[in-house]
């Protein structure tokens, strides 16, 4: 079946652009992440989506950057006044609702650089 | 703080023979944990999970290992191949935490031919 996928695949903007992030979540997948991870380091936790909850945005580094998921499918990471530091891969994953732990399903990423 | 990390960067092994990649957490509410492998320029990839009720689960050729005593855990690959080769890493979730994952930082591991 189709996994996770994010659009576009790279993105290459000037500082101070905004960009928008696309994910696609495997379908009946209730929760939706995303994550951030810079070269050659681990992954880091922006923001999670559970049905329609509010969103955890704890991990969101600073109010330059949001999301949005509509209809409790696709969702939109969005980075206002782009800054050389955002340059990273984001990856968004998508998990079935549970409560003691579960595997989550990643999509390629989107690898942004920020000139 | 909270964190994942790893004991070695770099794993080298030759192919055929074992490969062992270990992991340290720190918080001892942690009660998910999962290894993926990280191809170049793909998504991380679901090898292994484990709940902290077990100390052992095996899958195809992999097995995960959990020591909550010393707040350890490692990934065993047996009879290494080359398309083993790839970034490790580990990562924990916890009840309460919108079950987001804590990675470690990830192991490199490289099969010698």
């Amino acid at each position: 079946g189709a996994g996770v996928s994010q659009s576009p695949s790279n993105k290459v903007t000037e500082k101070g652009k905004d960009v928008e992030l696309r994910c696609d979540p495997i379908s009946g997948h209730t929760a939706l992440y995303w994550y951030r991870q810079s070269l050659g380091q681990g992954l880091e936790f922006l923001i999670y989506f559970q049905g329609n909850s509010a969103p955890d945005k704890s991990g969101l580094p600073s109010d330059r950057f949001s999301a949005e998921r509509t209809g409790g499918s696709v969702s939109t990471l969005t980075i206002q006044r782009t800054q050389q530091e955002d340059s990273a891969v984001y990856l968004c994953a998508s998990s079935t609702l549970f409560t003691s732990g579960g595997e989550q399903y990643f999509g390629p990423g989107t690898r942004l650089t920020v000139t | 703080g909270e964190s994942v990390g790893l004991h070695l960067p770099t794993l080298s092994v030759q192919e055929g023979d074992n490969s062992i990649i270990n992991c340290a957490y720190s918080n001892s509410a942690s009660d998910y944990f999962i290894w993926y492998k990280q191809e170049s320029g793909k998504g991380p990839q679901f090898i292994i999970d484990i709940r902290s009720n077990m100390d052992k689960r095996q899958g195809q050729r992999v097995t995960v290992l959990l020591n909550k005593t010393v707040k350890h855990l490692s990934l065993q690959i047996a009879a290494t191949q080359p398309g083993d080769s790839a970034v490790y890493f580990c990562a924990d979730s916890r009840a309460g935490s919108a079950r987001q994952l804590t990675f470690g930082s990830g192991t490199q591991l490289t099969v010698l031919p």
